[in-house]
């Protein structure tokens, strides 16, 4: 079975720097998907970025940007130009190519931002 | 136009109690999910269907049922409620293709 770990239970940083959210996964497949997905104080899961694992391309979307070492099983999230919108629990996630597979997520790391 | 909505947002009641929290999602996914988060914010997967047929139970008691009357709803019945339910239950859709899940905005269960 696939297992998620995220290591940073808290992290925070100053608005506007550049922070770093770790991951690492457990898996015996070749090809996968793994996304990060946001949850703020409202409560709704917000995708956001993915990243498909056959693409050596690292994904971005704006301020974030993923780093996926697929040898070392490694898929970290950088925020750059931090904004107190984005004060939230962070979620990497974990999904099979396999159709109708569900998502197995890690524990999540709560990021603060100091204005 | 909510892609994924469930009701209700909040839901107070007392141990032994039997209720129903419902999902609808307007996205054409064939596949759809219920998540358990609990207090420390861990999410678990508890079911998962497509095309209405059940795929995934994860060793959830048998006090929870999941109803899919279409595709395009999937409600969550539980019986005898316990004060180890309370948690934030979420539904989630996704295409038949292993993109990310859409998720509603979660209810909120408090068992007293």
């Amino acid at each position: 079975a696939q297992t998620v770990t995220q290591s940073q239970p808290e992290m925070s940083v100053q608005e506007a720097e550049t922070v770093t959210l770790s991951c690492t996964y457990d898996t015996s497949e070749s090809d996968y998907y793994l996304f990060w997905y946001k949850q703020p104080p409202s409560r709704q899961m917000i995708l956001v970025i993915r990243q498909e694992a056959y693409k050596q391309q690292n994904a971005t979307e704006n301020r974030f940007s993923v780093n996926f070492q697929k040898a070392a099983k490694s898929f970290s999230l950088k925020i750059s130009d931090s904004q107190l919108g984005d004060a939230a629990m962070y979620f990497c996630a974990y999904r099979s190519i396999i159709g109708n597979e569900k998502l197995t997520f890690g524990t999540g790391t709560r990021l603060t931002i100091i204005p | 136009d909510t892609a994924v909505s469930q009701t209700p947002k909040y839901l107070v009641t007392q141990m032994g109690n039997d209720k129903s929290i419902k999902c609808e999602q307007n996205l054409g996914h064939d596949t759809m999910y219920w998540y358990k988060q609990d207090s420390k914010k861990f999410l678990k997967i508890m079911f998962s269907y497509n095309n209405k047929e059940l795929i995934i139970n994860e060793t959830v008691p048998n006090r929870f049922s999941p109803k899919s009357p279409d595709k395009a709803h999937l409600n969550l019945h539980i019986n005898s409620l316990e004060l180890g339910d309370s948690a934030v239950y979420f539904c989630a859709s996704s295409p038949s293709l292993p993109t990310e899940a859409f998720f509603g905005q979660g209810t909120r269960l408090t068992v007293v």
